[in-house]
């Protein structure tokens, strides 16, 4: 079946560095995105998101970048902070469901100090 | 209250018992969602609320998992004759709407079952 990807399981970058998590997604009826962010013992906590009628979304130190023509989906994190160390999950709304997101199986980022 | 409330936070139980996760959604929000988290694993979509109508099971796994909603506002997800294979983290969440293209889902705490 379709389901949304991560290139990359583990990632690793120095404080203050720009980091990329990058995201495939295969089901093209899909039109809303979502990132989340999980740290150890909590629950997903929404980062930003965005819809198909859009290509690029700025949030506080974040970006969203949505590519459609190859099923991409990036997310941007500028100077990242130790604080910033977790699982990132993409999802979309299966298929343009009004309500059932699918999740891919997250990025770790850790922030060397 | 300030955000979805999951009780208990961890609940340990032996193979073949019955547990009752708890769900406590944002005050206001109509949809509530039941997601299951496997250790390093994505979340596995479980069942969906809306007030307290349940339009979508497919999610469950099979029939000894059950949930019911009850006032527009707390869910139960309830597992019966408890197998190792359940252990996860049950996280629930809610979202204001859900007949929207713009569904923020905000999420609980999550439960830590583990089956022994």
């Amino acid at each position: 079946g379709e389901s949304v990807g991560l290139h990359l399981p583990t990632l690793s970058v120095q404080e203050g560095d720009n980091s990329i998590i990058n995201c495939a997604y295969s089901n093209s009826a899909s039109d809303y995105f979502i990132w989340y962010k999980q740290e150890s013992g909590k629950g997903p906590q929404f980062i930003i998101d965005i819809r198909s009628n859009m290509d690029k979304r700025q949030g506080q130190r974040v970006t969203v970048l949505l590519n459609k023509t190859v099923k991409h989906l990036s997310l941007q994190i500028a100077a990242t902070q130790p604080g910033d160390s977790a699982v990132y999950f993409c999802a979309e709304n299966s298929g343009g469901s009004n309500y059932k997101l699918t999740f891919g199986k997250g990025t770790l980022l850790t922030v060397n100090p | 209250g300030a955000g979805v409330s999951q009780s208990p936070s961890n609940k340990v139980t032996e193979k073949g018992k019955d547990v009752e996760l708890r769900c406590d959604p944002i005050s206001g929000h109509t949809a509530l969602y039941w997601y299951r988290q496997s250790l390093g694993q994505g979340l596995e979509f479980l069942i969906y609320f809306q007030g307290n109508s349940a339009p979508d099971k497919s999610g469950l796994p099979s029939d000894r998992f059950s949930a019911e909603r009850t006032g527009g506002s707390v869910s139960t997800l309830t597992i019966q004759r408890t197998q190792q294979e359940d252990s996860a983290v049950y996280l629930c969440a809610s979202s204001l709407v859900a007949a929207s293209t713009k569904n923020i889902q905000y999420f609980g705490a999550g439960t830590r079952l583990s089956v022994l």
